[in-house]
């Protein structure tokens, strides 16, 4: 059974600042990994995704995330937080065989203040 | 532009009063997925139609049901809300690319029951 653990609910950074936003999964097999971002009263918008052609994965509005085998994590950054990065991130992990469901962290606010 | 559609954004109904909400996609993907996500926490899975079959998570309530008439479309029908039904509900749809099921969502419908 695959499963994920999002560390923090809450990360509050300044405007400018990094952004680091942390994903540890567990995986019996090998693994797709997501984040996905969620504004308020909205779906969920793909960041970006791993499906184990490249470690680092660069996504949409300036995040990246890089997958390390040996320390179960896929952890999401930006170099410099925009206040519209606002949102709650959602670290998801399905098995790369067959059909996948999706296996969603719990969730992290990031709070970006001026 | 190919998209996933929700209709209405926001339903209310009342207590015992049954509800359908309404998803829609020009993807032409031949999975479907219907989520409930409660406030501050991760999406759920409800069940999911890969093509025309129907596949119910284990701990989904018999309250709960689903209807995909043709492959656009896909309904969520609530017999008797409850209170606790109160949530925001995704739909989601993906197809196979490469053995990789990405998944797609809508904005959501935001129900409230009083």
């Amino acid at each position: 059974a695959q499963s994920v653990t999002q560390l923090g609910s809450h990360v509050s950074v300044s405007e400018g600042a990094l952004v680091l936003l942390r994903c540890n999964y567990s995986s019996s097999v090998p693994p797709y990994l997501f984040w996905y971002v969620q504004y308020p009263n909205q779906g969920l918008q793909l960041l970006l995704k791993y499906t184990s052609a490249a470690t680092l994965v660069k996504g949409i509005n300036g995040f990246e995330a890089e997958f390390k085998k040996s320390e179960t994590s896929f952890h999401l950054t930006k170099p410099s937080a925009h206040m519209s990065d606002a949102a709650e991130y959602f670290c998801a992990v399905s098995v790369a065989t067959g059909f996948q469901k999706l296996v969603f962290g719990t969730g992290t606010r990031l709070l970006v203040s001026p | 532009d190919a998209m996933v559609i929700q209709n209405p954004r926001y339903q209310v109904t009342q207590f015992g009063k049954p509800v359908t909400l309404s998803c829609s996609q020009t993807l032409n993907h031949n999975v479907m997925y219907w989520y409930q996500q409660k406030s501050s926490q991760a999406p759920k899975l409800l069940f999911h139609y890969y093509d025309k079959d129907f596949n119910n998570e284990a701990d989904t309530p018999d309250n709960f049901q689903s209807r995909r008439p043709n492959t656009s479309f896909c309904f969520l029908d609530i017999r008797s809300p409850g209170l606790g039904d109160a949530a925001m509900y995704l739909c989601a749809t993906s197809r196979d690319k490469g053995g990789l099921y990405e998944q797609y969502f809508g904005p959501g419908t935001r129900l409230t029951v009083t």
